[in-house]
């Protein structure tokens, strides 16, 4: 089946340093691919996605690129925030799962100051 | 902007007792998904539904869990008897369609603690 495997954390950083989050993901079909952050407490944002390969999606200075030859879709953000402090999920939806989303288990950032 | 509304944020509750939680989702939106968080890891399905109709409830422990979602808009998952290992986030997300493309769109959960 569907599955999606992140790095695992907590990753640690400074601000102002370079982040990469690494996911890898299994799918049956032709998948779409999502990241989502999490805030303490709250549901799921969306952050970015892309639909097909080659596609990169941006969103306040985060991107990933979906690379279909390595099954990956890196999040990468040139120079961290103390407020990008949070939980972020790799997500996939397949047409070989139904569509339903099929979440990895979350990398925690704490970006100090 | 449209939310997903859920209710209440947060339930503590005795083990085996029944606890319900309420989903309101974004107008318009056939697919709603019920998740279940377990604190430290990502959402897992609890069960997708198309409209009224239930598409995938089979991680949904049907022993002591129910959702429905009559008329095809809000949607109540129950829980009868709780337990201890049922204490988690539930979280619900819905989306115009379940085709793929779209992402879906979270509330801010419930978060359950049983006691």
């Amino acid at each position: 089946g569907d599955s999606v495997t992140q790095m695992e954390g907590p990753v640690t950083l400074s601000e102002e340093a370079f982040l990469t989050i690494n996911c890898t993901y299994t799918a049956t079909g032709y998948p779409s691919l999502f990241w989502y952050v999490q805030y303490p407490g709250e549901g799921l944002q969306l952050l970015l996605k892309a639909t097909k390969a080659d596609d990169k999606g941006s969103n306040k200075g985060f991107e990933a690129t979906y690379r279909k030859e390595t099954t990956s879709f890196h999040l990468e953000k040139g120079s961290v925030q103390v407020s990008d402090s949070a939980v972020y999920f790799c997500a996939l939806s397949d047409s070989g799962g139904s569509y339903i989303p099929t979440f990895g288990r979350g990398t925690s950032l704490i970006v100090h100051p | 902007e449209a939310e997903v509304a859920q209710s209440p944020r947060y339930k503590i509750t005795e083990k085996s007792q029944a606890v319900a939680f309420w989903c309101d989702p974004i107008s318009g939106h056939a697919t709603l998904y019920w998740y279940r968080q377990i604190l430290g890891q990502g959402p897992e399905l609890l069960v997708q539904f198309q409209d009224e109709s239930v598409v995938d409830d089979s991680q949904l422990p049907k022993d002591r869990f129910s959702a429905e979602r009559l008329k095809g808009v809000d949607s109540t998952l129950k829980i009868q008897p709780a337990e201890l290992g049922d204490s988690a986030m539930y979280l619900c997300a819905s989306s115009p369609s379940g085709t793929g493309n779209t992402e879906a769109f979270f509330g801010q959960g419930t978060r359950l603690t049983v006691v």
